[in-house]
């Protein structure tokens, strides 16, 4: 079964103290992968998607990477406008050649001032 | 930018009433998707919609049907609605089913049954 993990659920962070959100996949025929972000009430806002392993994605101070099992969005000295939900989707190619996407249950970051 | 609007907020309605929860799109995308969003339970297909008058099951369609009329139009319609639909919906849409575009979500509907 295709599969989207997120760790951690919950990540507490002091202004300008950088680090990582992991999201490692299980999916049989990578077609892509996303990456969200989520404010409280709001739907989901696209930030980066990747296509295969070794790229890397940019924004401000977030940079997406993507390995064969896992990507990683690194935060780079956040500020406490950058806390949010942070949600990973992986398109997987399933069988018939369709496309289905498998959502993670997202990190809930914030960042203290 | 994409915009996808859904038409209310908030929504409180009785148990057994018919639910109409409407989207537009206003960036000429091909498909169309409602999801619920449940905490710990994260996004779930409910349908999908690759083109007019087209609609797909997704992975929980039970008490749920849509309509597509318009390509820019995507209604979620609960029949009968139960207080277990008490949820988030999000409408979302994305310009093609042939390569791995993003999905563009609404702002969310927040319905609440009693």
């Amino acid at each position: 079964e295709d599969q989207v993990t997120q760790s951690p659920e919950a990540l507490r962070l002091q202004e300008g103290e950088s680090s990582s959100l992991n999201c490692s996949y299980t999916v049989s025929g990578l077609r892509g992968l996303f990456w969200y972000r989520q404010d409280p009430g709001k739907g989901p806002e696209f930030l980066f998607t990747l296509y295969s392993a070794g790229e890397e994605k940019e924004k401000e101070r977030l940079k997406a990477t993507l390995t064969k099992k896992e990507s990683f969005l690194h935060i780079t000295a956040p500020k406490p406008e950058d806390s949010a939900t942070y949600l990973c989707a992986v398109q997987a190619l399933i069988q018939g050649g369709s496309e289905k996407l498998v959502f993670g249950k997202g990190t809930k970051l914030t960042v203290n001032p | 930018d994409v915009k996808v609007t859904q038409s209310s907020r908030y929504l409180v309605k009785r148990t057994g009433e018919k639910v109409f929860l409407e989207c537009v799109q206003d960036m000429d995308h091909e498909n169309m998707f409602w999801y619920r969003q449940d905490p710990g339970l994260g996004l779930r297909l409910i349908y999908f919609s690759y083109d007019v008058k087209m609609k797909e099951k997704g992975d929980i369609p039970e008490g749920y049907s849509v309509s597509r009329e318009k390509k820019e139009r995507f209604s979620l319609i609960l029949e009968s609605a139960s207080t277990n639909q008490t949820s988030m919906y999000l409408c979302a849409s994305s310009f093609s089913a042939q390569v791995s575009s993003p999905l563009h979500f609404g702002n969310g509907t927040r319905l609440t049954v009693t």
